[in-house]
């Protein structure tokens, strides 16, 4: 399994391009979470996702759009960046309902807006 | 929402001593508190986790207390090792694999 995959890795933008990050996991959980991690502080959550076709907002989603249109994928969309938006984006899934099972974390995207 | 917060934001340690690390919460209702480790640009990978109804958990040099009438829990490390140079995040959540509220992390170096 390649458990959570992030795509890209880093990106530099342009301010007012967009821009979207794609999250993959094929461990068939139901449970999807965007964070974004500011230099030396902790995860806040942007969005997150119960299940295909369900959406919602987390503690910081000004700015961004989510859509889940199948169990496994989970892409960001950025559509006017601006420089606050520079940070580190971290893709999670977990699984909830019976067995429920810890978050696992994407290795990231690392985005700076210039 | 939930509020959790972390101390210390750094801890340096000498090689086989022990680390110990404290988050508080403030929602009452968060019965599932997992430990992160985040090494160098990496994602953060979980290390111990601990439920309500469980005082304390043990994994071989890591332990995690939790204290609900106090709403806070600690992360130990016992015989440091250079390997334990990280940063470790504590969270909370009203349940195992739903949405998750971190602290701000704790950068820990092992000096040798």
């Amino acid at each position: 399994n390649a458990g959570v995959t992030q795509t890209p890795k880093f990106r530099i933008l342009k301010i007012g391009q967009s821009m979207t990050l794609q999250c993959a996991q094929d461990m068939n959980h139901n449970y999807m979470y965007w964070y974004r991690q500011d230099p030396g502080m902790g995860l806040k959550l942007i969005y997150y996702s119960v299940g295909a076709g369900i959406t919602d907002k987390g503690e910081v989603p000004n700015g961004y759009n989510v859509s889940r249109s199948t169990t496994e994928d989970f892409p960001l969309r950025l559509e006017l960046a601006a420089p606050s938006q520079t940070s580190v984006y971290f893709c999670a899934s977990s699984y909830r309902g019976g067995r429920n099972t810890e978050a696992f974390f994407g290795q990231g995207t690392r985005l700076t807006v210039v | 929402g939930e509020n959790v917060e972390q101390h210390p934001s750094t801890l340096s340690v000498q090689e086989g001593d022990s680390a110990v690390i404290k988050c508080t919460y403030s929602d009452s209702a968060s019965n599932y508190f997992p430990w992160y480790k985040q090494e160098l640009g990496k994602g953060p990978q979980l290390i111990i986790d601990i439920r309500s109804n469980v005082g304390e958990k043990k994994d071989q040099r890591i332990a995690v207390t939790l204290n609900k009438t106090a709403k806070h829990f600690s992360l130990h490390i016992t015989e440091t090792q250079p390997e334990d140079s990280a940063v470790y995040f504590c969270a909370a959540s009203k349940a195992a694999g739903n949405k998750l509220t971190f602290g701000g992390g704790t950068r820990v170096l092992v000096k040798p």
